[in-house]
């Protein structure tokens, strides 16, 4: 069964700051993984996609990369904004889709 | 706890016909659901919010006439293809919250659509 873990659960940061969200897969068959963002009450909102075939999608000042062979994708965020305080997700498309728990994410002015 | 269900997991039907997803939250009462659709090599994007006892509420550009989303328990969401076409075929995925837990969405195991 696939296991998705995210790394930190919880992270608090001044704004202006770069940083990286980790997230790792034990099952490297899969079709794609995806970055959400779920902000409170609301549903996901899509932010990168990855198809297994690829190393790296890039949007704006987010960039995604992925390692299949090691399970590993990470989410760069670059000169973060207080609006970009939202829980991310990490979610690996095989079979079914599984998601990982998330990692929260403050962002203070 | 928190599992949500959806039956079937795949199915496959002709053009034109009606097909009916259900997506139950299994040990919680469910006061919102979440539909998603996922065509081949594109990312996961939302359908529709729907919370029980009330009509459903549309993203942009997806058609309530065509995809009519039921949700009259606290524990069943039904999204209903109707006049299914083959540009229908997608990856349908729902997601429920329990109120009392906050906005932690519980996700269903996703049902392939395929429509010849």
């Amino acid at each position: 069964k696939q296991e998705v873990t995210q790394i930190p659960a919880a992270l608090s940061v001044p704004e202006g700051e770069n940083l990286v969200l980790n997230c790792s897969f034990t099952d490297s068959a899969i079709y794609n993984l995806q970055w959400f963002r779920q902000d409170p009450g609301k549903g996901l909102t899509s932010l990168l996609l990855i198809q297994s075939s690829q190393r790296e999608q890039t949007s704006g000042r987010l960039n995604a990369s992925l390692d299949k062979s090691s399970g590993r994708s990470t989410l760069y965020i670059a000169a973060s904004q207080p609006g970009d305080s939202a829980t991310y997700l990490c979610a690996v498309n095989g079979y079914a889709l599984n998601f990982g728990k998330g990692t929260s994410l403050l962002v203070t002015p | 706890g928190a599992v949500v269900s959806q039956h079937p997991s795949r199915v496959i039907c002709k053009s034109g016909t009606s097909v009916k997803i259900e997506c139950r939250s299994l040990d919680f009462q469910a006061t919102t659901m979440f539909w998603y659709r996922q065509f081949p090599k594109q990312s996961l994007m939302l359908m529709a919010t729907s919370n029980e006892g009330s009509k459903a509420t549309y993203e942009q550009g997806v058609e309530k006439d065509k995809f009519l989303i039921n949700h009259a328990s606290l524990t069943l969401s039904t999204l209903t293809v109707t006049s299914a076409h083959p540009e229908d075929s997608s990856f349908y995925i729902c997601s429920a919250i329990e109120g009392a837990r906050g906005d932690e969405q519980f996700f269903g195991p996703g049902t392939r659509l395929t429509v010849l």
